[in-house]
Formats: C-alpha cells, structure tokens, sequence
C-alpha cells in the first residue's frame, strides 16, 4: 500500500492567514492525488483533484501543488467557513489511501 | 447532479454480517467512466477505503487487503445501486460508512450521507 503521510494534524490560524497543509507519499506517483475538506457530520468533500485541478465552485483561494511524493494543499486567505478538517487521498493505484488529515482551528 | 442514498442497520452484532446500500441517481452504477466506492471513518484509523465495483465491459472489484477475506461489493443494475456487505464483524469495525463516485483522475466526487454502524451485542 501507498502510505500517505499528512502533516500538521493540528493547525491554529486566523482569517485572513495563508495556510499550507503537506501529504508526503511513501512512494512516488504521478498527480493522482486529491484534498477533502471535511466539517462536523458531513462527508467529507472535494476540493483539488489530480494535485492541483480545482473542482467546479470551490473558491479559487484553495490550490493544490506537487507531483512524485510531496503534495501541497493552500488556502490563500483563510475565510471563517474555512475552519474544518482536510484530508489527502492518493488515487494512483487501489488499494486508495488517505492522509490521517489536519484539523484547521481558529486562533 | 449525482446523488447518492445509502441505507442499512446502524447496530449490528458481532460475527454478524453488515449489509449497507448505496442508491444512485443522476448516474448510473453501469458508468464506463466511473467507480462505485465504499469508505469508512473512525476516531482510530481515520478515513479508511474499503473496496470499489466498476464496469468496463465487465464488471470488476478492488478491495482493501485489511477486509479483503471478509467483504463484498456488489453492483445492482436493476435498481441502479451497489451494496456493502462486511462479515464476521467485530467492534473493531465500528464506524461511520461511506460510499462515493469515483470520476475524473480517480477522485470521490460524490458522496452518500453516511452511515454509523456500531457493533455490539
């Protein structure tokens, strides 16, 4: 299996701030990686797919970057609604694997 | 738009078998283009991928190798939905249970609800 790696799990910030959240791979792929965010008693849903391609309606302060092992997940501007749990999930190859996720909390 | 129903116990006993639903609208489960997926969530593991069922000119399953002896997934065409079915449960396996559209670049587009199923006597 492909491990996925996600760091921080924890992370304080305010409105207004530019965060940065890492997915590490255990082994290199190509861009078939993905970003969820995920509120309380929700699914999770998606963001970026394929490392950087935003889905249709998500606001465009979210991107994605990497390729090989390293992935990225940025919010340009941390809005109030942005407060939530994000998680990694690679897609190269089943058996699929998520990220244990960060938790974005207000500062 | 794509929407997916899921239905199924909440509360099953140990050794017993889980069978969870997933009705598809907006889709269908015999897609060229997409795969039918189960995931689980738990405080302990985390999201957890389960299995997925697809067709392309036949019909195929990938499972995860932590359940692979113990689980199927099954796609129905009739009433354009697919199942979970999960044996020999143990309370390891309480969880909240997911099943999502896989699409473009293998990513979960769509998700069901979500269903907490607790193993217990």
């Amino acid at each position: 299996d492909i491990q996925m790696t996600q760091s921080p799990s924890s992370l304080s910030a305010s409105v207004g701030d530019r965060v940065t959240i890492t997915c590490r791979a255990s082994q290199s792929f190509s861009n078939y990686l993905n970003w969820y965010q995920q509120k309380p008693g929700k699914a999770p849903r998606l963001l970026i797919y394929a490392a950087s391609s935003l889905k249709s309606g998500v606001p465009s302060r979210f991107s994605g970057s990497g390729s090989g092992t390293d992935f990225t997940l940025t919010i340009s501007s941390l809005q109030p609604e942005d407060f939530a749990t994000y998680s990694c999930h690679q897609s190269y190859s089943p058996p699929y694997t998520f990220g244990q996720g960060t938790k974005l909390e207000i500062k | 738009q794509v929407q997916l129903q899921q239905s199924g116990p909440g509360l099953v006993k140990p050794s017993q078998t889980l069978s969870l639903t997933c009705a598809i609208s907006g889709d269908s489960v015999s897609s060229n283009s997409a795969a039918w997926n189960w995931i689980r969530q738990s405080p302990s593991r985390g999201l957890e991928w389960l299995g997925r069922t697809y067709y392309r000119s036949k019909w195929y399953n990938d499972y995860a190798l932590s359940v692979k002896s113990r689980i199927t997934i099954n796609p129905d065409t009739s009433k354009n939905q697919f199942s979970l079915h999960l044996n020999s449960l143990t309370p390891e396996d309480t969880a909240l249970y997911y099943c999502a559209r896989e699409a473009t670049a293998n990513s979960l587009d769509y998700w069901g609800q979500g269903t907490l199923v607790t193993v217990s006597s």
